[in-house]
């Protein structure tokens, strides 16, 4: 079993729409849980950090459930430029700093 | 603001040659930092990390090598490089607090580094 794990999509949506990811991961130590997003042939970006019950940023809202070890990324508003992957991270346990990274989502938004 | 810097970003390199990949972290001191491997269309496998100067934790066996000879230095070496060695390599640091919760990674432009 994978240590996260992502459905890999690709998710095609309109602009405007809405679009939910899910992503579960195994390490019930983990702390602290991360959106990612990477541009074709590009490095990672960090998207937003997902803390305790979760956090919105603009047109994006992400969730925790530490009972069901599961994160989710909402993107409200589609944008031809949210078209990217979109990689689930979860802390490894300890203070390595290490993290698990999803094999990401892909989303296009299409006009 | 901290900045990482990585290069060369693009290399073709032919089987059998050494290999260095160098990686500079600057506004920030004792981060942590992390050489990630792509193969295209896969997910990043961690390669090295190192907490701190001369520490570094090889996380899978393989034909790579890592230095980190001053604090914000990370390099990625290879005596003999493999076919399976191509992929898009990404250097990462983070802050280097211990005792608190993990904190996100931020990655260098990568390079993309051919074998042929």
């Amino acid at each position: 079993r994978k240590e996260v794990e992502q459905d890999p999509g690709p998710f095609n949506v309109p602009e405007g729409a809405t679009v939910a990811f899910n992503c579960t991961y195994s390490n019930s130590a983990s702390q602290s849980f991360f959106w990612y997003r990477q541009d074709c042939r590009k490095e990672p970006k960090l998207l937003m950090s997902v803390y305790s019950s979760g956090n919105e940023d603009g047109r994006f809202t992400a969730q925790l459930n530490r009972a069901s070890q599961y994160i989710s990324l909402l993107i409200r508003d589609s944008k031809l430029s949210d078209s990217a992957t979109y990689l689930c991270v979860a802390s490894f346990s300890g203070n390595t700093g290490k993290l698990i990274f999803g094999q990401g989502t892909t989303l296009q938004v299409k006009p | 603001s901290q900045t990482i810097h990585q290069w060369p970003a693009t290399l073709v390199q032919p089987v059998g040659s050494p290999l260095s990949l160098e990686c500079t972290v600057e506004g920030t001191s004792n981060p942590n930092l992390y050489w990630y491997r792509q193969a295209a269309g896969r997910g990043l496998q961690l390669l090295f990390y190192s907490v701190g100067i001369g520490q570094i934790s090889s996380e899978v066996p393989q034909n790579l090598s890592a230095s980190r000879p001053q604090d914000r230095q990370f390099i990625l070496s290879s005596k003999k490089l493999l076919l399976s060695d191509s992929g898009f390599y990404l250097c990462a640091w983070s802050e280097g607090r211990t005792g608190e919760s993990n904190q996100p990674q931020h990655f260098g432009d990568g390079t993309r580094l051919s074998i042929l």
